[in-house]
């Protein structure tokens, strides 16, 4: 079965500083990947997503992620984050070839943007 | 992609009662995913739900402890029951239609 991990369990940066939070995937086979945020107190909603093509993939937000095969990654980034990013952000993978077609997410990264 | 209606939105329950969340699609799925998010951690998922055949439990979920019904194609239910503190959790349903789209959860509180 496929696993996810973020390395990052907390971030704290000050505004206007860049974004990497990191997130790899334990399975050898085509993949579909995902970035969701979570605000506080609301729900998920979705950032970017990985389907094929083009391993550079721009979201919402200013938000993009790089899909990279050969590590298993696909790290998130922003250049410039703003206060208003503050939330719990989630990695998520979807196996290809899985016969139960979900989502496996890793532990989530709380990011706390200081202004 | 699919616009999911789940209910309640919140609740306090009582420890021993049972309680039934809702998720309603305005599209037809072929599955419908149950998840569980405790107090400041990820999201697990509990169960895949199809329409006219059994819940597929993940290991760790029963279907005794977590009913599920999925009687159409836009509708499921997912019952905790015989709740206790530790089911404290937001409950969340998806759908995959080009995309995994969420429910906006169910914060449930037992006391």
């Amino acid at each position: 079965a496929q696993s996810v991990s973020q390395h990052n369990h907390h971030v704290i940066l000050s505004e206007a500083a860049s974004l990497e939070l990191g997130c790899n995937y334990s399975y050898g086979g085509t993949v579909n990947l995902f970035w969701y945020v979570q605000y506080p107190g609301q729900h998920l909603q979705l950032l970017l997503k990985y389907f094929s093509g083009d391993p550079l993939v721009k979201g919402i937000k200013g938000f993009e992620a790089e899909f990279i095969k050969s590590k298993f990654s696909f790290n998130l980034r922003k250049p410039s984050v703003q206060w208003s990013d503050t939330a719990e952000y989630f990695c998520a993978v979807n196996a290809l070839n899985n016969a139960g077609n979900m989502l496996t997410f890793g532990g989530g990264t709380r990011l706390m943007v200081k202004p | 992609s699919a616009v999911i209606s789940q209910k309640p939105s919140r609740d306090i329950c009582q420890r021993g009662t049972s309680l039934t969340i809702q998720c309603q699609v305005d599209s037809q799925v072929t599955m419908m995913f149950w998840y569980r998010q405790q107090p400041g951690q990820s999201l697990t998922l509990i169960a895949t739900a199809n329409q006219g055949s059994e819940a597929t439990y993940e290991s760790g979920f029963v279907i005794d402890k977590f009913p599920i019904s999925r009687p159409n194609l836009t509708f499921s239910t997912l019952t905790v029951s015989n709740m206790s503190p530790e089911d404290s959790s937001i409950y969340l349903c998806s759908v995959e239609a080009g995309g995994y789209t969420f429910g906006s959860g169910t914060r449930l509180t037992v006391v």
